[in-house]
């Protein structure tokens, strides 16, 4: 059974830091692995898709890589901002199916 | 850019009570699915439907669930009567493909149910 695990469970920043968020997930079966950001009692914003068969994927100052044999993820952030606060959710598509499975999240605090 | 529209965004009712959630998908997308976050918890698949019939379902959706499309631009959820562990954000998604494709899933903005 696929299980997805994040850490760390909560980071808090001062303002300008680089920063990694790691995901693992139990079963290397997987079509494509997504990162979301979920601000407070919000929805869930698709920030980067990784497919099975690429190693990372950037987007502005956000670049996720994809180790599936390992059967890991990592999100790196640069220079981050007071506006990066939010929680970042890792998701795997096992091979097969329709359901992503989600982690529980890193709840980023970026300070001032 | 394109978004998944959910209505409403907060919705309060009494246990026992049918509720109905509705989605508006992106307009090209053929796969819709419904997640849902209890507070606190992980964000937890529900259905998936393609091609007006559901293709896979978790374990939470019993026969207290069920999902439609009505009218070709709507997907609604529809738990018929609810329970206080029902409350959750619920999350509708739509995908142009097959297990994600190129783009991933497109997730709304969420209908927060407060069952009491």
């Amino acid at each position: 059974k696929q299980e997805v695990t994040q850490i760390p469970a909560a980071l808090s920043v001062p303002e300008g830091e680089n920063l990694v968020l790691n995901c693992s997930f139990t079963d290397s079966a997987i079509y494509n692995l997504q990162w979301f950001r979920q601000d407070p009692g919000k929805g869930l914003t698709s920030l980067l898709l990784i497919q099975s068969s690429q190693r990372e994927q950037t987007s502005g100052r956000l670049n996720a890589s994809l180790d599936k044999s390992s059967g890991r993820s990592t999100l790196y952030i640069a220079a981050s901002q007071p506006g990066d606060s939010a929680t970042y959710l890792c998701a795997v598509l096992p091979s097969g199916t329709y359901k992503y499975i989600f982690g529980t999240g890193t709840r980023l605090k970026v300070l001032a | 850019e394109p978004e998944v529209t959910q209505t409403p965004s907060h919705q309060v009712t009494q246990m026992g009570q049918e509720v109905i959630l509705r989605c508006v998908p992106i307009s090209n997308h053929l796969y819709f699915y419904w997640y849902r976050q209890i507070l606190g918890q992980k964000v937890e698949f529900l259905v998936s439907f393609y091609n007006n019939e559901i293709s896979e379902k978790s374990e939470i959706f019993d026969d207290q669930f069920s999902v439609e499309r009505p009218d070709g631009s709507n997907f609604t959820l529809k738990i018929r009567s609810t329970k206080l562990e029902d409350s959750a954000m619920y999350f509708c998604a739509s995908s142009g493909n097959a297990f994600a494709g190129d783009y991933g899933y497109t997730f709304g903005s969420g209908t927060r149910l407060t069952v009491v």
